[in-house]
């Protein structure tokens, strides 16, 4: 069965990173992308970007352009997430989901806390 | 990028169908047919719910519908159940592989 399992919550202090790790099984990595997607404390959804773990293309959310990357790491069917320069605002649940087509995911991560406070 | 516009919250008892407004403009939801609708429980993560407008992934009941009209996608719960009680988030195809969400609709049921 198709699987995304996640890494750990994180809690950072404001200027640092995080990478989060989201291991896929049940299926066949390449053929599919994965999507990342936040969630602020009471907040709604919010889309982060998406990488082809074909070819490694990725696209991201115009607000957080530069802060970003998204990458995989074929050989062990994992997406990463890096997010630099933390603030309090980035405070939320990172959820990774695969994309199966435009706007559809069908399968999501548990989601991973990251907290960011001094 | 701004978030789609739904309804804070809707309601509805046992039985009855509500809708769900999703609104955007002629660059995301009017543009292309790729809405979807994801149902998310508390503390749970978003499960798909309806995807290009008004498909629907196996296993999810036929009570739920969908619909678009120009710039705006429509969710319908039809027989609603208790189970139905949930966050409801649109998301639309919003061109050069980007996407946008709404900002989420909680549905109460009475």
């Amino acid at each position: 069965q198709v699987q995304l399992v996640q890494s750990g919550a994180e809690v950072k202090k404001p200027g640092a990173s995080v990478k989060v790790s989201c291991k896929a099984s049940g299926y066949t990595f390449t053929s599919y992308g994965i999507s990342w997607v936040r969630q602020a404390p009471g907040q709604g959804l919010e889309w982060m970007g998406w990488i082809s773990a074909y070819n490694g293309n990725t696209n991201y959310a115009q607000k957080l352009q530069g802060r970003v990357t998204m990458t995989t790491d074929t050989s062990t069917s994992t997406a990463y997430m890096e997010l630099r320069s933390l603030r309090s605002d980035d405070t939320a649940v990172y959820y990774c989901a695969r994309r199966i087509a435009a706007a559809e995911f069908d399968y999501w991560g548990q989601g991973t806390l990251v907290t960011v406070s001094s | 990028q701004s978030a789609l516009t739904q309804p804070a919250s809707v309601s509805g008892s046992p039985g009855q169908s509500i809708t769900i407004s999703c609104t955007g403009t002629s660059s995301d939801v009017g543009g292309y047919n790729y809405v979807s609708w994801y149902q998310q429980h508390p503390g749970k993560a978003p499960k798909l719910m309806i995807y290009d407008v008004s498909k629907r992934p196996s296993g999810v009941s036929n009570r739920f519908s969908g619909s678009k009209s120009g710039n705006t996608a429509s969710l319908t719960i039809s027989g609603l159940q208790a189970e139905d009680e949930a966050d409801y988030y649109c998301c639309s195809y919003a061109g050069s592989s980007t996407l946008v969400f709404g900002g989420g609709t909680k549905l109460t049921v009475l």
